[in-house]
């Protein structure tokens, strides 16, 4: 019963790096989101995929692009990181009808 | 999107019932109204949703007025254990932007 899970847990980058972060869900959910919470702070979204081939911009969607590779996977890539970014990622899984949502425990980045 | 409106903070007692009420003015007819839990390094939780009266489970009620502009979570008995933030949310059904506000900390004393 694995629900939502996030690659990696922990990550640390260099200013100008690219990454990607990973995030799959077993609950055939349609919906898959991505969130940064920065320290004492509430969750920003990033981007939303309402279904397998959709994506769409969040709050706050510079400086990241995502991928729903299908229907389980939805990536989110830094092309170039920045000491802003530094922050928890969190991806979510959820349905379509009610808007419950299902949280991966998050990746901790940090820029230097 | 319905901005949500909460108190940051809240203290309470163990043993004791804790209310915490969220207004969304602005709220749409097809809105639901769903409240999640966070501990520290854990991504939210999950607690319950509602669309109109009184919702309860195992873990909490919620409870939402006829013109569902505002909406109490009421947590009982209240233990060391439910520290943690609480976020009220409305939105629309799954696929929709899903966005957070800050959140009320709950600090649960002995």
């Amino acid at each position: 019963n694995a629900g939502v899970t996030q690659t990696p847990k922990f990550q640390v980058l260099k200013t100008g790096q690219s990454m990607t972060l990973q995030c799959a869900q077993d609950m055939n959910h349609n919906s898959m989101y991505w969130y940064r919470q920065d320290p004492g702070m509430g969750l920003r979204l990033i981007y939303y995929s309402a279904s397998e081939g959709t994506t769409d911009k969040g709050e706050v969607p510079n400086g990241y692009n995502v991928s729903r590779l299908n229907k389980r996977e939805f990536s989110l890539r830094l092309e170039s990181a920045a000491p802003s970014q530094t922050s928890v990622y969190f991806c979510a899984s959820g349905g379509t009808q009610v808007p419950e949502a299902f949280f991966g425990q998050g990746t901790r980045l940090t820029v230097v | 999107l319905a901005k949500t409106t909460q108190p940051i903070s809240m203290d309470s007692y163990e043993g004791q019932e804790v209310n915490i009420t969220c207004s969304h003015n602005n709220i749409a007819t097809n809105d639901y109204i769903t409240w999640y839990q966070q501990f520290p390094s854990q991504g939210p939780r999950f607690i319950i949703q509602g669309y109109k009266t009184k919702v309860t489970n195992e873990v909490a009620s919620l409870f939402i007025p006829a013109d569902r502009k505002s909406s109490t979570l009421s947590l009982p008995w209240v233990s060391l254990s439910d520290t943690a933030v609480y976020y009220c949310l409305v939105a629309r059904g799954g696929g929709f932007k899903t966005i957070f506000g800050a959140g009320t900390r709950l600090f649960v004393k002995a």
